[in-house]
């Protein structure tokens, strides 16, 4: 049973440009969380999604960041004209139905030059 | 909004030493308290966790307590070993909602 999977590992932008992160959550998990972790830090919630749905956003910046989970495929976080400040670990994790416990993907390091 | 506050920030014990970590949170409506542990470069993982209608829970080396009255929760480890060297996340949240972190500590098990 594959656990949460992200991709790209790592990530590489020059200022300007536009980052997709993606998650695709454990089997038979239908929901979806984004935290970052700047260097040295704790995790910061982003987003929490359902299939469809935007469940809560109020961790995620109103502007140039946007996240989405369709019925197929998996979860996308967008950041768009990045800034050096967005360098960050962006980490989803997953849980099912009805239950509380996150599980983790590896992460995406992004680093904006 | 949750605030969590985690203690200390850094802790050094020998091996075969208890390590402790403690936390405090400031909404009375979460009800779950999972703890992480991350290792360096590495995604975090759940190690244990603890719902409102428990005060304590262990698993092998590792103990949970939590105080509703009081707003914290605490880690226990027992007979630590260098392979606990990490840094580990407490977290509080209102079940199946955003888990609120606390900054982390540093653990470093001595041989």
């Amino acid at each position: 049973n594959a656990g949460v999977m992200q991709n790209p590992r790592h990530l590489v932008r020059r200022r300007g440009q536009e980052a997709r992160l993606r998650c695709s959550p454990m089997k038979g998990h239908s929901h979806v969380y984004w935290y970052r972790q700047l260097p040295e830090e704790g995790l910061k919630f982003m987003v929490y999604l359902q299939k469809e749905n935007i469940i809560d956003e109020s961790g995620m910046p109103k502007e140039r960041f946007s996240a989405e989970f369709p019925k197929e495929g998996p979860s996308i976080l967008r950041i768009q004209q990045v800034v050096r400040g967005d360098s960050a670990a962006y980490f989803c994790a997953s849980s099912p139905p009805l239950g509380d416990t996150q599980y983790f993907g590896p992460g995406t390091r992004l680093t904006v030059l | 909004g949750e605030n969590v506050e985690q203690h200390p920030s850094t802790l050094s014990v020998q091996e075969g030493d208890s390590a402790v970590i403690k936390c405090t949170y400031s909404d009375s409506a979460s009800n779950y308290f999972p703890w992480y542990k991350q290792e360096l470069g590495k995604r975090p993982q759940l190690i244990i966790d603890i719902r409102s209608n428990v005060g304590e829970k262990k698993d092998q080396r590792i103990a949970v307590t939590l105080n509703k009255t009081a707003k914290h929760f605490s880690l226990h480890i027992t007979e630590t070993q260098p392979e606990d060297s990490a840094v580990y996340f407490c977290a509080a949240s209102l079940s199946g909602y955003a888990l609120n972190f606390g900054k982390g500590t540093s653990l470093l098990v001595t041989p």
